[in-house]
């Protein structure tokens, strides 16, 4: 079974930044692009932008909202994908899902898992 | 970007009603598209994707269909459990994008 376990999440400044942590178990972590998805208070869910595996040369995709802000990595030895997110807006305020949101460009996953989500808040 | 015009934004209904949900996208999107659950405080939980492929452990009252631009969710005996905000995903094209959701609330 997939298991994903966020972390960083906090308050920080307008203008700051913040790691967020995802630790993987229970499947093949380094074959499986990873997603993070987010949910501002009271509102919907926005895709943040995904990585894909290391046959794939570890390519990212990003929402045109966090596009050179925001950048995911992932450690595969560690079964963890980050979120590192600089340069915060008091809109990024949310919580944030890891996931392996199981539809891809060209296909469809069985699959789909998502993480307990770590709330972010930007406020000074 | 494409859009998903998901429709209605929320809805009265009562135990027992068949609901059907739809979602519009700005371009054809084949069948790149998936419906999710989410109950409040909870995490999001796929119930269809390949736009009718029911989701393993998914109740059959819940189907899916459409392809193109316009889909369809459909539940058809509402139960208590079922009290739920509803989103669609299309992942045709990067950034993949969710519809703004529909809060099911009871009547």
């Amino acid at each position: 079974e997939m298991q994903l376990v966020e972390s960083g999440g906090g308050l920080v400044q307008p203008g700051g930044s913040l790691r967020l942590s995802c630790e993987a178990s229970g499947f093949p972590f380094s074959d499986y692009y990873m997603d993070w998805v987010r949910q501002a208070p009271r509102k919907g869910l926005e895709w943040v932008g995904r990585i894909r595996p290391k046959a794939n040369s570890y390519t990212t995709e990003y929402a045109a909202s966090v596009k050179g802000r925001f950048t995911i990595s992932r450690d595969d030895s560690k079964s963890s994908v980050f979120l590192q997110m600089n340069n915060v807006k008091t809109e990024d305020t949310a919580v944030y899902y890891c996931a392996y949101v199981g539809g891809y460009v060209g296909g469809t996953s069985a699959v789909d898992s998502w993480g307990q989500g770590t709330l972010v808040i930007v406020s000074s | 970007d494409i859009q998903m015009a998901q429709s209605p934004s929320a809805m009265s209904a009562s135990v027992g009603d068949r609901v059907t949900i739809t979602c519009r996208a700005s371009q054809d999107i084949g069948n790149y598209l998936a419906w999710f659950q989410q109950k409040p405080g909870k995490v999001p939980k796929r119930l269809i994707y390949a736009s009718s492929t029911l989701q393993s452990g998914v109740p059959s009252r819940f189907s899916g269909s459409g392809s193109g631009t316009e889909f369809t969710l459909t539940i058809s005996s509402l139960q208590p459990e079922d009290f739920a905000t509803y989103y669609c995903l299309q992942h045709y094209r990067y950034p993949l994008t969710f519809g703004g959701g529909t809060k099911v609330e009871i009547k």
